[in-house]
């Protein structure tokens, strides 16, 4: 499986937009991009996920560059309760492998 | 529409015990999922399932762990003996059919504390 770079945390006002950034420059064409997150005692929770175009659900959108070596979440208007530790996985094989992820703080 | 079910939620065991981890998925999914999570070593996958049938345990970490799905509602994870070096959180997770097992529901994870 590709693996993934982010940064280890990073703070967000609330009610801003949080962006959160992933290199992934090893990816295969046919690797699929998967955002979770993991709040503080809880299970992972999914996001989004997307292969080349750009994806956006209820919850945040997934932009990947066209070249797929990179993508970006955003949470478009950040609460107290998005505070979590996020995960960018590049799937394999079936199988998730989780890294160490960004810490995301938002703020008041 | 229930989510996937684990028990016990806590567990506090002695070294050389018996432990046993239950996981009943979401209706309707065909994968299902254990992982591990520690502070050292973060979430890893020890082993999954698609329709009851074991496809990767590279995962298991060595011979006293082991998993069963004897039907499409409920999964167990065995430690015997019990170390503690497996206390840890442990997950399990359903997906549906479409999409390859990449869309993971958690369940809220069993503690295990193993003295």
């Amino acid at each position: 499986d590709a693996k993934t770079t982010q940064p280890p945390s990073m703070d967000c006002a609330e009610g801003r937009a949080a962006n959160l950034p992933c290199n992934h420059s090893t990816i295969s064409g046919n690797e699929y991009v998967y955002w979770y997150r993991q709040i503080h005692s809880q299970g992972p929770q999914y996001i989004i996920h997307g292969l080349k175009n750009n994806e956006t659900n209820e919850m945040a959108s997934l932009i990947i560059t066209e070249d797929r070596k990179s993508s970006t979440l955003i949470l478009p208007h950040a609460t107290l309760r998005d505070t979590a530790v996020y995960y960018c996985i590049v799937m394999g094989d079936y199988k998730l492998s989780f890294g160490a992820g960004t810490t995301v703080t938002v703020r008041a | 529409d229930a989510g996937v079910i684990q028990s016990p939620r806590h567990e506090v065991t002695e070294m050389g015990q018996e432990v046993t981890l239950r996981c009943k998925p979401i209706s309707g999914h065909d994968y299902l999922f254990w992982y591990r999570q520690t502070m050292m070593r973060g979430l890893e996958l020890l082993i999954y399932f698609n329709n009851n049938v074991p496809i990767d345990d590279s995962g298991m970490p060595e011979d006293r762990f082991s998993a069963k799905m004897p039907n499409a509602s409920f999964s167990t994870l065995k430690i015997q003996p019990s170390e503690p070096r497996d206390s840890a959180v442990y997950f399990c997770a359903s997906s549906p059919p479409a999409g390859g097992g990449g869309t993971q529901y958690f369940g809220p994870g069993t503690r295990l504390t193993v003295l």
